[in-house]
């Protein structure tokens, strides 16, 4: 089973500055199939990035996935309002499927 | 317009069974694979299960291999997690989502989940 660690566990921001996730393996994940999802206190997960850098279907650019192998990462540029949140790192290049620990964007 | 709604959750005791579902609809739910995500009170996301788009392959988090079954049944658009054996530790919100592809990948739509509390 591949373990995926998040770094860091919280981030304190700004509305407009920028964020940076970072989301490690254990090992390489295979083809580099990774994704990235938004969760809000009550709701379920938002897909924002699959396959390490493509963005799901209505996700604004202001998000941007990067990264192979067993180092990944989560840009999102100018935070707004709106992307105050936890985000988890998943990985599903193997049967079975991990979820990192998340990290979560709060309002400093 | 996707929408998956989980049902089946409640209070159990422990060492009882219980049968989640998830009803399917606004798209052809025999084309995707479709995973269980649970996540605790306060706690992370927890991958669960997958079938595939057909049934022929399910992978099981080693968590809950052998007390968990997933399944489905394409003629009523409707994907099954069969709980048996339950523990304190299975309580949580229990979550099902559509897989982009056929198989196994990342996870575009997903239902407001189920409660499944374990408590005697």
């Amino acid at each position: 089973e591949i373990v995926l660690t998040q770094s860091p566990a919280t981030l304190s921001l700004s509305p407009g500055e920028s964020a940076t996730l970072s989301c490690g393996a254990s090992q390489s994940v295979i083809s580099n199939y990774l994704a990235w999802y938004q969760q809000k206190p009550g709701l379920a997960p938002r897909l924002l990035i699959y396959d390490a850098s493509r963005r799901a279907t209505g996700i604004p650019d202001r998000f941007s996935g990067s990264g192979s192998g067993t180092d990944f990462t989560l840009t999102i540029s100018r935070l707004e309002p709106e992307d105050f949140a936890v985000y988890y790192c998943q990985q599903y290049g193997g049967s079975r499927v991990t979820f990192g620990p998340g990290t979560k964007v709060d309002i400093q | 317009q996707v929408q998956l709604v989980e049902s089946g959750g409640g209070v159990v005791q422990p060492g009882r069974s219980l049968r989640l579902s998830c009803a399917a609809s606004g798209f052809t739910f025999s084309n995707h694979g479709m995973h269980w995500v649970r996540q605790a009170p306060g706690k992370g996301l927890e991958w669960v299960a997958v079938i595939w788009y057909d049934g022929t392959k399910k992978y099981y988090a080693d968590s809950v291999k052998g007390r968990f079954t997933i399944s489905r049944d394409n003629s009523k658009n409707t994907l099954y997690l069969q709980i048996n054996s339950l523990r304190a530790e299975d309580t949580a919100v229990y979550y099902c989502a559509r897989d982009r592809l056929p198989y196994s990948s990342s996870s575009g739509d997903w239902g407001q989940g189920t409660l499944v509390t374990v408590s005697s």
